[in-house]
């Protein structure tokens, strides 16, 4: 059974960059059609989509945060990372891993992590 | 202020049925499949409709789903008090960035 965990880097300053892994299980994260993507929900608010990254390299962003992103893959862990330079409160959020199939849903999440940014 | 629209909340009584509307536009949901998604308190988002209209293994066939031009909507019905959650819709842009919905919260009066 496919189960996706992320790391937990709990508090970040501002101005820092957040760091989180998602590991996989139960699959191979170089299955054929199938992207591996970040979405997170500020507290009490609703869910933005991040990026995604094919096993490849292939990436997409979402506009507004593409300046301060990186994804990258890790076939050799079966993880894949995002990297959020230069954060503020504002990036405080669940941070959740999921998979997702080409031009189609997400379909297993992992159970997200609530990253803080403050001082 | 999300890509697409949806009402803030809706409500029914046990037993009923509701709907939830999913607006977008031609350059996503238009011509992209629509998947919904559910979110019971204090949980991550669970798959509930995908590529329209069809359900994951172990949905109850009580959730429903479709699409016409640039709108979606998620039917429930039978509705039981552990349906109250957050429902999202969710697509891709023409960028094949993913773009969701802003949730709807459904109550069960």
């Amino acid at each position: 059974q496919l189960h996706l965990q992320e790391s937990d880097p709990g508090l970040v300053k501002p101005s820092e960059t957040l760091s989180l892994t998602c590991t996989v299980s139960g699959d191979s994260i170089t299955r054929s059609n199938y992207f591996w993507a970040w979405i997170r929900q500020p507290p009490g608010r609703g869910l933005e989509w991040i990026a995604n990254i094919y096993y490849s390299g292939t990436t997409y962003y979402t506009p507004s945060l593409k300046s301060r992103i990186t994804v990258s893959v890790d076939t050799s862990k079966n993880q894949f990372s995002l990297k959020l330079s230069s954060v503020t409160a504002i990036d405080t959020a669940i941070y959740y891993c999921a998979r997702q199939r080409i031009s189609s849903d997400l379909d297993n999440w992992g159970q997200g992590t609530l990253v803080t940014v403050s001082s | 202020q999300s890509v697409l629209t949806q009402p803030p909340s809706v409500s029914a009584a046990p037993g009923q049925k509701v709907t939830i509307s999913c607006s977008g536009s031609s350059s996503n949901i238009g011509n992209n499949y629509v998947s919904w998604y559910q979110q019971l308190p204090g949980t991550a988002p669970k798959l509930l409709i995908y590529d329209n209209d069809k359900r994951p293994s172990g949905i109850p066939d009580r959730f429903s789903g479709s699409k016409s031009g640039t709108s979606a909507t998620l039917g429930i019905s039978g509705l039981q008090t552990g349906d109250e959650a957050d429902y999202y819709c969710g697509t891709w842009d023409s960028s094949l960035r993913g773009v969701f919905g802003g949730g709807t919260k459904l109550t069960v009066l």
